[in-house]
């Protein structure tokens, strides 16, 4: 199972932007790379899943570089209400598994 | 859609006692997971079921065992509580893809908290 990294915690101010890093260096030719998002007392959620190159949807962007070793999550303008904490996962079908994952803080 | 649903919301017990945790999904998923979340740590997951009739062990499935006799329900049991079965346990859903070698987006329900003295 790829193992991820990514910074325990972050802090940030509305309005910026925001850039997680993960990185998956063991990452299997086949595995999708996806992120969620918890909010405390919730059961998480998923934001959005690459393989290669760039997604982008209504709430983030996902950039995936060629050699898919790494991906950054990109939350523009982010609000009070994107404090949380944001899971990368690598792998296939089956084989997901949730790190510790980074805890947003977006102050005021 | 009342989408992934757990009961109960929260449960004490007695160590050695047993009991059973309740997922309901109403969107046809094929799908079904249980994972527990300790303080301050990821999800880790304990079963899944890939269809009606089917499970299957996760990461850590010790101590726990579980039943899909209806596509829509997914129990997880404990037979013997333990102290270290204290946490917070998550059901998730997910329908089955074409793509099978993706793993499609899992839907969680709010979460069953236990604690276990």
């Amino acid at each position: 199972l790829a193992k991820t990294t990514q910074p325990i915690s972050m802090d940030s101010y509305e309005g910026q932007e925001v850039n997680i890093t993960c990185s998956h260096n063991n990452i299997a030719t086949n595995d999708y790379i996806t992120w969620y998002q918890q909010f405390p007392s919730q059961g998480p959620r998923f934001i959005i899943q690459g393989y290669k190159t760039k997604v982008t949807n209504e709430v983030a962007s996902l950039f995936i570089p060629a050699d898919r070793k790494s991906s950054t999550l990109s939350l523009p303008r982010v609000s009070l209400s994107d404090t949380a904490v944001y899971y990368c996962l690598v792998g296939g079908f089956q084989k997901l598994v949730f790190g510790t994952g980074t805890r947003l803080l977006v102050s005021p | 859609n009342a989408g992934v649903t757990q009961t109960p919301k929260f449960r004490v017990l007695k160590t050695g006692q047993s009991m059973t945790l309740l997922c309901a999904q109403d969107m046809n998923h094929e799908y079904m997971y249980w994972y527990r979340q300790d303080p301050g740590m990821g999800l880790r997951l304990i079963h899944y079921s890939v269809g009606e009739g089917t499970t299957a062990k996760g990461e850590v499935p010790d101590g726990y065992n579980v039943s899909r006799l209806k596509k829509q329900n997914f129990l997880l049991g404990l037979e013997s509580a333990a102290p270290s079965q204290t946490s917070v346990y998550f059901c998730a859903s997910s329908y089955l893809s074409p793509r099978k070698e993706v793993e499609e987006t899992q839907y969680f329900g709010p979460g069953t908290r236990l604690l276990v003295l």
